[in-house]
């Protein structure tokens, strides 16, 4: 069973930037996974940040990125707000109609 | 606006069942992929099922596989998800959302599922 694997938890300071990223147990992620990111706050719904690696979802701000870095997907957020604390979820496509969650990245901004 | 509204969850008794349904509005339904998603109480995300476009494709994670029955009434803009003998780690929030590009794009409000004596 491979595991999709997120940093737990990740701080950065106002005004700074950050880089989360989604791997697997075993191999690398590519684009051919079409990871995803979403944002989610303490009792909200998910947004979704980012599609297709790099693709940003409407009305979502161009200091969020998505790429592939090295071995994993990665999602860089620039400039970071206060707002921007948040639990963070990639999700891969493992072919044959599966998809995998992260565990999700706590990220604390202060 | 592209809207997605679930409803049907509720509280029910191991080896029960229940039928969630996700109306959607604001794009074309009958060309959308559509997923079911839940979370546990405190825990993270996790992928459930999966429909295609017409409902001739479906797939599920392992561990609903059997259980759980993903469909949709493209003349109704909903989705369902038929969940049958239904565990204590069933309960969760489930939500539906919209595909794009092989990725969850639009996610509704989610409704939630207890299964408890």
């Amino acid at each position: 069973q491979t595991v999709v694997t997120q940093e737990p938890s990740f701080s950065v300071s106002p005004g700074g930037t950050v880089t989360l990223t989604c791997g697997l147990s075993s191999g690398s992620v590519s684009s051919s996974y079409y990871p995803s990111w979403h944002q989610q706050t303490p009792g909200q719904a998910p947004r979704t940040l980012i599609y297709n690696t790099d693709t940003r979802s409407s009305g979502v701000p161009d200091r969020f990125s998505g790429s592939i870095l090295g071995n994993k997907a990665a999602l860089t957020i620039t400039g970071a707000q206060a707002d921007d604390e948040s639990d963070y979820y990639c999700v891969l496509y493992m072919g044959s109609g599966n998809w995998v969650f992260g565990g999700g990245t706590k990220l604390t901004v202060l | 606006e592209v809207q997605l509204v679930e409803s049907g969850g509720g509280l029910v008794q191991p080896g029960g069942s229940l039928r969630l349904s996700c109306a959607a509005s604001g794009f074309t339904f009958s060309n959308a992929w559509m997923h079911w998603v839940r979370q546990a109480p405190g825990k993270g995300l996790v992928w459930v099922s999966h429909i295609n476009s017409d409902g001739s494709y479906t797939s599920y994670a392992d561990s609903v596989k059997g259980r759980f029955t993903i469909s949709r009434d493209n003349a109704k803009n909903t989705v369902y998800l038929q969940m049958n003998s239904l565990r204590a780690e069933d309960t969760a929030l489930y939500y539906c959302a919209r595909d794009f590009s092989y990725g969850m794009a639009v996610w509704g409000q989610g409704t939630t599922v207890t299964v408890s004596s």
